[in-house]
C-alpha cells in the first residue's frame, strides 16, 4: 500500500505570507495527525483528526495555524501569516480506526514537509 | 510533559549492544518507538502496551515497566543500518503521541 505522501517537501517563505502543505493519508485510515520538528528539538504535536473532525488541536500553537480535512480524506495545515518560529519539519502521520479505550495505534509517518520562514 | 529519554546519543561498533531508556511522569496506555534517519519519515519500530504485550522488529526488542513509566529499547547486535534518531513516544490518552527528544544512535564498522 501506498505511504503517507506531503506536499510540498521543501517551503521557503518570507516572513508575513501565507502556506498551505498538504498531507494524503494511507488510504482508509481514519486518524490523521500533524506533529512539528522544530530544529534541535523534539517531535511535537499539533492535532488530530478522526475522520473529518478535529479530535484533539490541543497543540496548535495560535490561531494563525488552520488545519482541514474536508471529506475526511486528504489534510492541509495552512499557516496565516508566517512568523520566523513556525520554521522546522512538519510531519503528518495515520492510523487505522481506534477500537474503544486504547489502540494499538501504529502511526504511518509521511516524509514532511520543511519549512524555512525568512 | 515530554518523557525522558537516555542517553542523548551513543556511538557503538557493528555487532555491539544498547540501551535507550524513556522515562514518563504520567501513567501510559501505551509506548511507540521510532527511528529517523537524516531526511527521511520516523520508521515505526516498536510497540508496548498496558499489559505486557509487545511487538518486535528484527534484531530490536523492548520493555514496559508500568510500575515505573519507563520503557527500554535494545539494540542487539547493532547493524550499521540502525544508526539514526531513535524517538520514543508515549501515549497516555486520547491517541496522540507525545515524543521524547530522541537519542542518536551511530553504529561504525
Amino acid at each position: 500500500e501506498a505511504g503517507v505522501t506531503q506536499f510540498p517537501s521543501h517551503s521557503v517563505i518570507e516572513k508575513g505570507q501565507t502556506v498551505t502543505l498538504r498531507c494524503d493519508p494511507i488510504s482508509g485510515h481514519d486518524n490523521l495527525y500533524w506533529y512539528r520538528r522544530v530544529m534541535g528539538k523534539e517531535i511535537k504535536f499539533l492535532l488530530h483528526f478522526v475522520k473529518e473532525s478535529k479530535q484533539d488541536e490541543s497543540g496548535m500553537p495560535n490561531n494563525r495555524f488552520l488545519a482541514e480535512r474536508t471529506g475526511g480524506t486528504y489534510s492541509t495545515l495552512k499557516v496565516q501569516p508566517a512568523e520566523l518560529e513556525d520554521s522546522g519539519v512538519y510531519f503528518c502521520a495515520s492510523s487505522r480506526r481506534s477500537s474503544p479505550g486504547f489502540s494499538y495505534n501504529e502511526q504511518f509517518f509521511g516524509p514532511g514537509t520543511r519549512l524555512t520562514v525568512l | 510533559q515530554q518523557p525522558v529519554q537516555s542517553p542523548q546519543a551513543v556511538i557503538l561498533r557493528e555487532g555491539e549492544d544498547a540501551v535507550i531508556n524513556c522515562s514518563s511522569s504520567k501513567a501510559l496506555y501505551s509506548v511507540h518507538w521510532y527511528r529517523q534517519k537524516h531526511g527521511e519519515a520516523p520508521v515505526f519500530l516498536m510497540i508496548l502496551l498496558k499489559g505486557g504485550e509487545q511487538k518486535g522488529h528484527e534484531k530490536i526488542s523492548a520493555s514496559f515497566n508500568e510500575k515505573k513509566q519507563q520503557s527500554s529499547l535494545y539494540l542487539t547486535a547493532s547493524q550499521l543500518s540502525y544508526s539514526g534518531t531513535y524517538f520514543c513516544g508515549t501515549e497516555a490518552a486520547g491517541n496522540k503521541l507525545t515524543f521524547g527528544g530522541g537519542t542518536r544512535v551511530l553504529v561504525k564498522p
